[in-house]
């Protein structure tokens, strides 16, 4: 199993620019995430999702679209990057919505610079 | 709303010396309590949890937890560190036995050991 895996690694985005976060999991996982880690902040959720077709918002929604048409994938969407939305991105897994006693698993991340 | 507090945001020790990662919750109903780890530039992997039971957990690489219910504490212990376990660490709670089924992470705790 790859587990999670994100794509890309590194991006650098000029100020209105668009871009999409790129998420899987090999895992048959219901449960996806995102978050955003910011120095001193620790991890704050952005948007997620409990299953193909079913996504909400987290936290810090605002500036990104979450879509979810595959149990597989989830990608994050920035519609008009801002400098404010610099930091590092990473996407998690969970077996199940409702099995909150479980492990998320995390992708490696993408640092994301934007200028 | 459930909310973590990790009430060090960095710990210098040096090598073989004992270290405690300091964490309080706040939730109005009854929880799941997480440590992960995350090493430098890599996402995060979970070091132990607490379910239910013995309020004693123990997880990888030598570190062990105490659940205090009156405290309203999850506090990390090792008691002899090496260079290797350099890193951040973060607290997170998730609530059970209702609809909110998020992980809610507290601000990370760098722990730095020396030589």
């Amino acid at each position: 199993n790859a587990g999670v895996t994100q794509t890309p690694k590194f991006q650098v985005l000029k100020t209105g620019q668009s871009m999409t976060l790129q998420c899987a999991q090999d895992m048959n996982h219901e449960y996806m995430s995102w978050y955003r880690q910011d120095p001193g902040m620790g991890l704050r959720l952005i948007h997620y999702s409990v299953g193909a077709g079913i996504t909400d918002q987290g936290e810090v929604p605002n500036g990104y679209n979450v879509s979810r048409s595959t149990t597989e994938d989830f990608p994050l969407r920035l519609l008009s990057a801002a400098p404010s939305q610099t930091s590092v991105y990473f996407c998690a897994s969970r077996r199940a919505r409702t099995e909150a006693y479980n492990e998320q698993f995390f992708g490696p991340g993408t640092r994301l610079t934007v200028l | 709303a459930q909310s973590v507090t990790q009430l060090d945001s960095q710990v210098p020790v040096f090598e073989e010396a004992p270290v405690e990662l300091r964490c309080n919750y706040s939730s109005s109903v009854s929880v799941y309590l997480f440590w992960y780890v995350q090493y430098p530039n890599q996402g995060l992997q979970l070091l132990l949890k607490y379910l239910s039971g013995s309020t004693l957990v123990k997880g990888i690489n030598g570190f062990e937890a105490e659940f205090n219910k009156s405290q309203t504490s999850f506090h990390l212990r090792k008691p002899s560190v090496h260079i290797s376990d350099t890193a951040e660490y973060f607290c997170a709670v998730s609530e059970y036995g209702g609809s909110n089924y998020k992980l809610t992470f507290g601000k990370g705790t760098l722990l730095t050991v020396n030589p």
